[in-house]
């Protein structure tokens, strides 16, 4: 059961600017922990998209931003483009289950 | 290059067991923690265990404790999940991944090995 949660669905057309959002709680995102962001394109794996919150992995655009505040954290993507037609996964960790890495809902980004 | 190569899905029965392997190569396997990450058919990620470098430290996810076990043979580069007591809601595409500790994100993962328990 995730403890993070997305909007299932966001949509956009090309160039448009589309955000995803994460709410968590005090035990996760509200208690410090970093937030992280993974993109899963149909029939392949996740792949590191945005680490401790906002910071870029080598490779990934610049299109791509994270932000977070309070209890919640945001990934933007700008510019949209047909390839970023994915899932895209929120991850951060939960001091109320021990050792647990937890994960978002997941949302898909259609382009329209 | 990093790469991660799981193997040893399949299909099992329910109440049957499997043994998962990972076979790391393109960093140094032994400094870094561990980790397999499942996704049921249509569904999204979960975390299900992690591993400290020498293996010391275990974490499970709670529906797995007492039934998986994650181990480590860094002398292999290889990482292994053995699944006992296998479920129907075991059912998913089994992910390892290298895990960085303290942030605790996934660096890099594996392309995946699917296990289906079904009778």
């Amino acid at each position: 059961q995730s403890v993070l949660t997305q909007p299932p669905s966001v949509s956009g057309a090309p160039g448009q600017r589309v955000t995803i959002s994460c709410t968590g709680s005090s035990s996760n995102i509200g208690a410090g922990y970093d937030v992280h962001w993974y993109q899963q394109l149909p029939g392949t794996a996740p792949k590191l998209l945005i680490y401790g919150n906002s910071n870029r992995p080598s490779g990934v655009p610049d299109r791509f931003s994270g932000s977070k505040s309070g209890t919640s954290a945001s990934l933007a993507i700008t510019g949209l483009q047909a390839e970023d037609e994915a899932d895209y996964y929120c991850q951060s960790y939960d001091s109320s289950l021990s050792g647990s890495v937890v994960f978002g809902t997941g949302t898909k980004v259609t382009v329209l | 290059e990093v790469q991660l190569v799981e193997s040893g899905g399949g299909l099992v029965q329910p109440g049957g067991s499997l043994r998962l392997s990972c076979a790391a190569s393109g960093f140094t396997f032994s400094s870094y923690w561990m980790s397999w990450v499942r996704q049921a058919p249509g569904k999204g990620l979960e975390w299900v265990a992690n591993i400290k470098q020498d293996g010391s430290e275990k974490y499970y996810v709670d529906s797995v404790k007492g039934r998986f076990t994650i181990s480590r043979d860094n002398a292999k580069n290889s990482l292994y999940l053995q699944m006992n007591s296998l479920r129907a809601e075991d059912t998913a595409v089994y992910y390892c991944a290298s895990l960085i500790p303290l942030v605790l994100y996934f660096q890099h993962w594996g392309q995946g090995t699917l296990v289906t328990v079904s009778s």
